[in-house]
């Protein structure tokens, strides 16, 4: 078993949708990292995160420490957000990332 | 603010050779980790760096190895190529350890 799963592996939505993509992870973590990548390799980092929920734009990430979930949420969706978003646990050794999740939108 | 630089973009590279790849921080970051994505492992952590001490390895072999200088810009060496190390290799950058990470946009490496 992964140490981080993600769910679904690939999306696709209409423009407008709200998408939620989630990360369940079996290790104890000091924080967590939603990362988005476009086509040619540029990673972006979206989130940092050790608790509760943050909110940035369209984008907003939540984590449960309890039930080791951390869920990432697109409202009003566009096109441009057509990426791959992956998680990735911080734990005391390293960075250990998930599958990623494909998103397509569609206008 | 420059962002992270790395260099060179591509490489070509036959099995057997050795390989350096630098990364240059954002001013002002102390720590750089490397990272190795490939399309049928995903991203892997390799190595952390910070204050030009290693505090992290990832699971790679003794092949894999890194540094870092004074001025925080960090180098990482892969010797005796096998085809398998064919990979983006990413570098990120944060002030501290723990912190936000800014990604590189890698160096792009094939092994023939």
């Amino acid at each position: 078993k992964n140490e981080v799963e993600q769910s679904p592996q690939n999306l696709t939505a209409q423009e407008g949708e709200f998408i939620t993509i989630n990360c369940s992870y079996s290790v104890g973590i000091s924080a967590l990292h939603w990362l988005q990548q476009h086509p040619g390799g540029g990673i972006v980092s979206l989130f940092m995160l050790s608790s509760g929920k943050k909110k940035h734009g369209r984008l907003i990430a939540t984590i449960n420490i309890q039930e080791k979930h951390s869920s990432l949420h697109i409202t009003a969706s566009h096109p441009r957000d057509s990426a791959v978003y992956i998680c990735a646990v911080k734990s005391a050794r390293q960075l250990t990332f998930g599958s990623g999740t494909q998103l397509t939108v569609l206008p | 603010k420059a962002g992270v630089t790395q260099t060179p973009r591509y490489l070509i590279k036959t099995r057997g050779q050795q390989v350096t790849l630098s990364c240059s921080p954002i001013s002002g970051h102390r720590s750089v980790s490397w990272y190795q994505q490939t399309p049928g492992q995903g991203l892997q952590f390799l190595f952390e760096y910070f204050s030009e001490t290693q505090r992290n390895k990832g699971n790679f072999p003794g092949r894999f190895s890194g540094r870092q200088f004074s001025n925080s810009r960090s180098e990482m060496n892969v010797s005796t190529l096998e085809l398998g190390d064919s990979a983006l290799y990413l570098c990120a950058s944060s002030q501290w350890t723990g912190r936000e990470l800014f990604f590189g946009s890698g160096t792009q490496l094939s092994v023939l």
